[in-house]
């Protein structure tokens, strides 16, 4: 079955870099791309952007433009997403998910991203 | 951005009722409307998209209606593991924007 396998917990100071990581398994990789969704504690569930992983473009939240950098490997069948200079108010479970044609169908377990200093 | 508004953003009710949930979009979506579930601590499942198209695997108490820009989530008969937080989603334009979830809390 179709898996979105996210990497672990990070704790990181204010003004660093997190870098997140979304192996998927059980379907071709470069024929859906993948969305990055987070949620604050407590809080709703925020559209960071998306990578088209057949040819690497990428379209992101105005918000985020200049911190986040979305990637995928295609050898590996892994997503990334680098968030840079990160605030107190970035501390949020980071979410990959498929698009199957705009709708989000399957999401990884969640990374927990906490910044603290 | 399209704001999705819902209502109502928490309701308690009991097992076997029916529970119905809106979700208001600030423009026409042409029915390119999703709705996912989120237990505690878990990430979100896709329930139906297409406003009222369900997702495989998906039991057949949840259907969904609307057009335009309102849009219901109903569950006719209430099971215990159907309590949950609630999120509709548009996909109509980028970027796909969330409704602000309706937790769904045992009465």
């Amino acid at each position: 079955q179709v898996q979105l396998v996210q990497s672990g917990a990070e704790v990181k100071k204010p003004g660093a870099s997190v870098k997140v990581s979304c192996k998927a398994s059980a379907y071709t990789f470069t024929s859906y791309g993948i969305f990055w969704v987070r949620q604050a504690p407590g809080q709703g569930l925020e559209w960071m952007g998306w990578i088209n992983t057949y040819n690497g473009n990428t379209n992101y939240a105005q918000k985020l433009q200049g911190r986040v950098t979305m990637t995928s490997d295609t050898s590996t069948s892994t997503a990334y997403m680098d968030l840079r200079s990160l605030r107190s108010d970035d501390t949020a479970v980071y979410y990959c998910a498929r698009d199957r044609e705009a709708v989000i169908d399957y999401w990884g377990q969640g990374t927990l991203v906490t910044v603290s200093s | 951005d399209i704001q999705m508004t819902q209502s109502p953003s928490s309701l308690s009710a009991s097992v076997g009722d029916r529970v119905t949930i809106t979700c208001r979009a600030s423009q026409d979506i042409s029915n390119s409307l999703a709705w996912h579930q989120q237990k505690p601590g878990i990430a979100p499942k896709l329930l139906l998209y297409a406003a009222s198209r369900l997702e495989s695997g998906v039991p057949s108490r949840f259907s969904g209606s609307g057009s335009g820009t309102d849009y219901t989530l109903t569950i006719s008969s209430l099971q215990p593991e159907d309590f949950a937080t609630y999120y509709c989603q548009q996909y109509y334009t980028f970027p796909p924007t969330f409704g602000q979830g309706t937790k769904v809390e045992i009465k």
